[in-house]
């Protein structure tokens, strides 16, 4: 059964430049949810994706977009990228997410985003 | 909001020995979530405890859950090197909230 897949794994980009990240969800799962992690403000959730909606979305400015798929993959864009936005950005799936999510997340290895 | 705290932050141990982490969070959820995270790599599950009093227990680790003192608690036993990462417990609310996480280092 294939993992959470995320791409690409690194990434360097100067700033003011725009990124787009890729997840790809466990066969099946219909949420998909984004989390940034830094060593400064630990993990922190950026929103979550069902059925091609947003459900819910974290405290960060519309510089940080996502979308997701008819089949369930999704996509982060940030824009005008900052240096504070180097971090490692983790998706997760579950079949169902929110508080019905009781089978769990399954996360992806993450993309570390560089910004210089 | 759902605030989750992790303690110890740090926590460096010998093998063989037993230490406990505790994570508290601050409204009632009745799922808690336990993963470790090794330097550089995603999250593993660990454990999924979905009822007040739920135990679950995987080789060395233990974890509980009382959700009256919103509390869940990671026991470690006999501890050995290949345990040391990072672990994070976390909670749903409207989103998944993550405790702080406990960088653990067991030490020959």
């Amino acid at each position: 059964k294939a993992g959470v897949t995320q791409t690409p794994r690194y990434l360097i980009k100067t700033r003011g430049q725009q990124v787009t990240l890729s997840c790809s969800p466990i066969s099946g799962h219909r949420s998909v949810s984004w989390y940034q992690q830094t060593p400064g403000q630990g993990l922190q959730f950026l929103f979550e994706y069902f059925s091609e909606t947003q459900r819910n979305k974290g405290n960060f400015p519309g510089r940080f977009s996502g979308r997701q798929f008819s089949n369930s993959r999704s996509e982060m864009n940030v824009s005008t990228l900052e240096l504070g936005d180097s971090a490692l950005y983790l998706c997760a799936s579950s079949i169902s997410g929110g508080k019905a999510g009781g089978y769990g997340y399954t996360f992806g290895s993450g993309t570390r985003l560089t910004v210089v | 909001e759902l605030k989750v705290e992790q303690n110890p932050l740090f926590l460096s141990m010998q093998e063989g020995k037993n230490y406990t982490i505790y994570c508290n969070y601050s409204t009632t959820s009745d799922r808690l979530y336990w993963y470790r995270q090794d330097p550089g790599k995603s999250l593993e599950s660990l454990f999924v405890l979905l009822s007040n009093g739920a135990v679950k227990q995987e080789g060395r680790l233990m974890a509980s859950l009382d959700t009256k003192a919103r509390l869940s608690t990671l026991h470690i036993t006999a501890a050995v090197h290949d345990l040391s990462a990072t672990y994070f417990c976390a909670v749903t609310g409207n989103q998944f909230y993550f405790g702080t996480g406990t960088s653990l280092t067991v030490i020959p």
